[in-house]
């Protein structure tokens, strides 16, 4: 089992449609959670992070984070065609010197 | 601006040769480190470092090695190239106190083995 699970779609929406992108995870001693954006042949970019239960709203995006199941989520509100990308689910390990462990990724399709 | 620099976009290298991928950071960043991103197997840590001459193994260290001997300065060294280490390499420093999670990435080293 894969410490951080996606999806690896491709997730296609339309434009100003909700995108709802989702990872689990399996370690439950990991404390904190990142969305990464990577555009296709760039690096990744931090959008978003979350430490505890609940909602965490920037803009059109919005975080969610549940321990108890597990799961963090990354809605995306009025998509729009830029927001194409694939999005990386990250987690950060609770061991040590804490180590950032990333899922595979959702490969996001926004259609104009 | 956060800037991480990886000295080449774009390298092909035979097997069995000596490999250096070098990053520097400009913003005094602790934290350095080294992934390797592969299809379907998402972005793997190589290596880490939270300071000068000290380093981390990661996830997947074997087959290489890694030189911190300045702050701003964090090479990948592959001592032996093999086709298997044909990869993305993605170099990433963070702010202190330890890892938040916060990284900034180079651009990347897109290694091809022959």
């Amino acid at each position: 089992q894969k410490e951080v699970e996606q999806n690896s779609g491709p997730l296609s929406v339309p434009e100003g449609a909700i995108a709802s992108l989702n990872c689990t995870y399996s370690d439950r001693g990991s404390q904190s959670f990142f969305w990464y954006r990577q555009y296709s042949g760039k690096s990744p970019e931090l959008i978003m992070s979350i430490y505890s239960n609940g909602d965490k709203e920037d803009g059109r995006f919005t975080a969610q984070l549940n321990k108890a199941s597990q799961y963090v989520s990354l809605l995306i509100r009025d998509s729009q065609p830029s927001d194409s990308a694939t999005y990386l689910c990250a987690a950060l390990r609770n061991t040590g010197f804490q180590k950032l462990v990333f899922g595979t990724g959702t490969r996001l399709l926004v259609s104009p | 601006d956060v800037k991480v620099t990886q000295s080449s976009r774009y390298l092909v290298k035979r097997t069995g040769e000596k490999v250096f991928l070098e990053c520097v950071q400009d913003m005094d960043h602790e934290n350095m480190f080294w992934y390797r991103q592969d299809p379907g197997l998402g972005l793997r840590l190589i290596y880490f470092s939270y300071d000068v001459k000290m380093k981390e193994k990661g996830d997947i260290p074997e087959g290489y090695s890694v030189s911190r001997e300045k702050k701003e300065r964090f090479s990948l060294i592959l001592e032996s190239a093999s086709t298997n280490q044909t990869s993305m390499y993605l170099c990433a420093s963070s702010p202190p106190p330890g890892n938040t999670g916060e990284l900034f990435f180079g651009e990347g080293s897109r290694l091809t083995v022959l």
